[in-house]
């Protein structure tokens, strides 16, 4: 079946440094592959996303590659903010099975501090 | 703001009892997704609708059920409660039934049984 797996968090930072946060996934075809981002008390908002291998999506800082060989779409920034702090969450949309639900990960809690 | 409105936002009822979801989809979108956030399972499907009709069921209770109606609002009606159904439900929606659409969440309906 369709599954993603994240790294366990939490994850803390300090502002200004480098964010990797590791998902691979396992699905039948080719999958669209997703970042949502969910801040303290907040609904889940889209961060980016990928529909094709080797395409690579960004928004605000940061980026995300779809590897097909590695079955991977890891998350990075090259400085985080305090204003990052939030659960990230992956997830893939499968194109075959008859739904394009999302399927996600169980997320990853990063806190930035000053 | 995703164009995707729930209500209420919290709620709190006793065991036993039933309650009822809203949601309203963004303007033009065909598709309306439920998921359950809760802390030991993630985030879990439960069930998707495409233009009134059921298209996808996941992990769905037989005390749960949904629809959608005409208009293309959502209501998720959760019956006979219990401790371990509160939770953080979730309502999106998209365009259509396309895999690899963005599909947009609202902020939620916080539930909680005491």
């Amino acid at each position: 079946g369709n599954s993603v797996t994240q790294m366990e968090g939490p994850v803390t930072l300090s502002e200004e440094a480098f964010l990797t946060i590791n998902c691979t996934y396992t699905a039948t075809g080719y999958p669209s592959l997703f970042w949502y981002v969910q801040y303290p008390g907040e609904g889940l908002q889209l961060l980016l996303k990928a529909t094709k291998a080797d395409d690579k999506g960004s928004n605000k800082g940061f980026e995300a590659t779809y590897r097909k060989e590695t079955t991977s779409f890891h998350l990075e920034k090259g400085s985080v903010q305090v204003s990052d702090s939030a659960v990230y969450f992956c997830a893939l949309s499968p194109t075959q099975g008859g739904s394009e639900k999302l399927v996600f990960g169980k997320g990853t809690k990063l806190t930035v501090n000053p | 703001d995703s164009g995707v409105t729930q209500t209420p936002k919290h709620l709190i009822t006793a065991t036993g009892q039933r309650v009822t979801l809203r949601c309203s989809p963004r303007s033009g979108d065909l598709s309306v997704y439920w998921y359950q956030q809760s802390l030991d399972q993630g985030l879990q499907f439960l069930i998707q609708y495409y233009n009134g009709e059921e298209r996808a069921k996941g992990n769905i209770l037989e005390r749960f059920s949904a629809q959608q109606f005409p208009d293309l609002h959502s209501e998720l009606n959760l019956s006979s409660l219990e401790l371990g159904d509160s939770a953080l439900y979730f309502c999106a929606s998209s365009v259509g039934a396309v895999p690899g659409n963005t599909i947009y969440f609202g902020e939620g309906s916080w539930l909680t049984v005491v």
